[in-house]
């Protein structure tokens, strides 16, 4: 089936912290993922992308095929960072689009 | 990259109603999705609208409940029929265009209410 998965429904760090938001995936072939941000009452934004390999905000996130994760990382938790995140799954063919039930985090002063 | 304009942007409503709502991309795409984000909760798929054919409709979703229209290459329409206080939630349009930095593209949402 196909499905994403985020273990945590709550994340609570203190500032400065490192914070890791989890990801896991079931798709059978090669799916992209994404992370996406959403702040209080704005709307939902890209973070990441996993083929982009880029650091945005801070925050990177690594495929591991084998393990069939993603998981979202940054090394010091900033007050700003607290927000719901979603990891997403986007099939090879692009047809669809999967959300996981998404993380929400906050930073503690 | 896409526009996506989405009308209305909320509305309050009786129960019993229906409420259309209209996504305008400006560009033509392929593929074009319907979603429902409750309070507290995440995006979960409606249906996939398909131009030129009946819309695709994921478990727990009907078209008698929610149908869609696609004429073109660039809009679509979901109604929400005889509504209810468990259909309050925020109603998105999105797109995917394969050539760009970000695949997929979201509208601003409709909130809807329901009394």
């Amino acid at each position: 089936a196909q499905r994403v998965t985020q273990p945590e429904k709550l994340l609570s760090v203190f500032k400065g912290a490192p914070v890791e938001l989890k990801c896991n995936y079931s798709y059978s072939g090669s799916p992209e993922l994404f992370w996406y941000v959403q702040y209080s009452r704005q709307r939902l934004q890209l973070l990441l992308r996993h083929i982009s390999r880029e650091s945005i905000k801070g925050f990177t996130a690594d495929l591991n095929k084998g393990e069939t994760s993603f998981h979202l990382k940054k090394p010091f938790a900033q007050e700003e960072d607290s927000a719901m995140y979603y990891c997403a799954l986007l099939s090879p063919s692009y047809d669809k689009v999967i959300f996981g039930p998404g993380t929400s985090l906050s930073v503690i002063p | 990259s896409a526009v996506i304009s989405q009308k209305p942007s909320r509305d309050i409503c009786q129960r019993g109603t229906s409420l259309t709502i209209q996504c305008q991309v400006d560009s033509q795409v392929t593929m074009m999705f319907w979603y429902r984000q409750q309070p507290g909760q995440s995006l979960t798929l409606i249906a996939t609208a398909n131009q030129g054919s009946e819309a695709t409709y994921e478990s727990g979703f009907v078209i008698d409940k929610f149908p869609i229209s696609r004429p073109n290459l660039t809009f679509s329409t979901l109604t929400v029929s005889n509504m209810s206080p468990e259909d309050s939630s925020i109603y998105l349009c999105s797109v995917i265009i394969r050539e760009s930095n970000q695949p997929q593209h979201f509208g601003d949402g409709t909130r809807l209410s329901i009394l």
